[in-house]
């Protein structure tokens, strides 16, 4: 059974560089035909999605956090992680990793279908 | 980047009865393959989201019968045909077709 598990510091200072990793357990990330994603929801709000990566490095962001963010992958881990740096108090989040659509969709049901538990990042000096 | 517009924000209902929520796309979500990726999400306070419905009207494995989906083009519907307790939390609609993924503001289901 597929598991992703988010991993990183709770406190970040402001200004500084915020990076989560996820852990994924129960399939290969090098093997699999998935997008990756972060997505993260602020506390008392909405969710919002940050980015998504192949295995390949092929990445898609959100065109509102691209200056600031980099997804990468390591394969050998089974691991992808997310930066997003010269962070605010708008970063303080619960910040979410789970497994986007295929690469090459066809008549697909997966997407989007499996989540991590969370991790609470809070920017604050 | 494909807007999700969903309504109403907040849902209060009485136990047993019916709930239904919109969401409202700013494009179509048909994607090449023919098929309309629009998910729905429930989060129960304190958990992660968990998607309840894909590609419209698909339940996922373990997903009561009483939540359906529906719609096309650029207008979706989630409906819970009885309310009950467990329903509670903000249910979120998204879109997978376009980059990039968007997600709806959320509603707030919650028992009268």
């Amino acid at each position: 059974q597929l598991q992703l598990q988010e991993s990183g510091p709770g406190l970040v200072k402001p200004s500084e560089t915020l990076t989560l990793t996820c852990t994924v357990s129960g399939g290969s990330i090098s093997s699999s035909t998935y997008y990756w994603g972060w997505i993260r929801q602020p506390p008392g709000k909405g969710l919002e999605w940050i980015g998504s990566i192949y295995y390949s490095g092929t990445s898609y962001y959100n065109p509102s956090l691209k200056s600031r963010v980099t997804i990468s992958v390591d394969t050998a881990k089974n691991q992808f992680s997310l930066r997003v740096s010269s962070v605010t108090a708008a970063d303080t989040a619960v910040y979410y990793c789970a497994r986007d659509y295929e690469v090459l969709r066809y008549h697909s049901d997966y997407g989007m279908d499996v989540w991590g538990q969370g991790t609470t990042v809070t920017v604050s000096s | 980047d494909v807007v999700m517009t969903q309504s109403p924000l907040s849902l209060p209902v009485t136990l047993g009865q019916p709930a239904s929520i919109s969401c409202r796309s700013s494009q179509g979500l048909v994607y090449i393959d023919g098929n309309t990726y629009l998910n729905w999400f429930q989060q129960r306070p304190g958990q992660s989201p968990r998607r309840l419905i894909y590609k419209v009207s698909n339940r996922d494995s373990g997903v009561p019968d009483r939540f359906s989906g529906s719609g096309s083009g650029t207008d979706f519907t989630l409906k819970i045909r009885r309310v009950e307790a467990e329903d509670v939390g903000v249910y979120y609609c998204m879109q997978g077709t376009h980059w990039p993924r968007t997600f709806g503001q959320g509603t707030k289901v919650e028992i009268k």
